[in-house]
């Protein structure tokens, strides 16, 4: 089956430490990895997402997130935490299976609260 | 650019009342999407078109119908309101080209059904 577990409901960090969502995914056949974030009355927006390739990705805001097949898990990373990264964080997988469309399964989220 | 937008922001409804949530992108996407979500339940998938003139089901569109209008639009109708409709919903597009293709949201619709 194809899923993605966001193992944490809550992260708590405080501003300038190094933080870590963690995520781990069930998939048949090559995963198609990818984070959002979701500000307060806001839409999800695009951080990050991994293909293939380096297990290190890069992206949005000085996030980034790695790869691990054999622990199955895409962790989003940053090194130096802001008050303004405080939001809830999104990991999601492709769903590969069907052919009418690209669809994408949504973790349950992780509020990131980063205190100043 | 205004991406993806979405009406209206805010609804109450009372049980058995009827609405459609509208939804047009601006990006020439060829997929859309309608999810809702629940706290602690992340995004679920109600329904989706991965191109124009197709719709499909996702995880829970009972209670859902939705109409593509055309490229650009694509709506979502509760034909009944129940309480379990409260939500808050998103529309998404992506280009649909390819498996990894990232999708766009719409800043949400928070729906309250009494």
């Amino acid at each position: 089956a194809q899923s993605v577990a966001q193992p944490e409901d809550q992260v708590n960090v405080a501003e300038g430490n190094p933080l870590t969502v963690k995520c781990t995914y069930s998939v048949s056949g090559n995963p198609y990895l990818f984070w959002y974030v979701q500000y307060p009355n806001r839409g999800l927006q695009f951080l990050l997402k991994y293909i293939t390739g380096d297990n290190l990705v890069k992206g949005s805001y000085g996030f980034e997130a790695e790869f691990n097949k054999s622990q199955t898990s895409f962790h989003l990373k940053k090194p130096s935490a802001l008050v303004s990264d405080s939001a809830l964080y999104f990991c999601a997988v492709r769903d590969l299976r069907n052919t009418g469309g690209f669809k994408t399964i949504f973790g349950a989220g992780t509020r990131l609260f980063v205190k100043a | 650019n205004a991406g993806v937008t979405q009406t209206p922001k805010f609804q109450v409804l009372k049980t058995g009342q009827s609405m459609t949530l509208q939804c047009a992108q601006d990006m020439n996407h060829n997929s859309m999407y309608w999810y809702r979500q629940d706290p602690g339940m992340g995004l679920r998938l109600i329904y989706y078109s991965a191109s124009e003139g197709t719709t499909d089901k996702g995880e829970v569109p009972n209670g859902y119908n939705v109409s593509r209008l055309n490229k650009r639009e694509f709506s979502l109708r509760l034909e009944s309101a129940a309480p379990s409709q409260t939500s808050v919903y998103f529309c998404a597009s992506s280009d649909g080209a390819s498996k990894s293709d990232t999708q766009y949201f719409g800043p949400g619709t928070r729906l309250t059904v009494l």
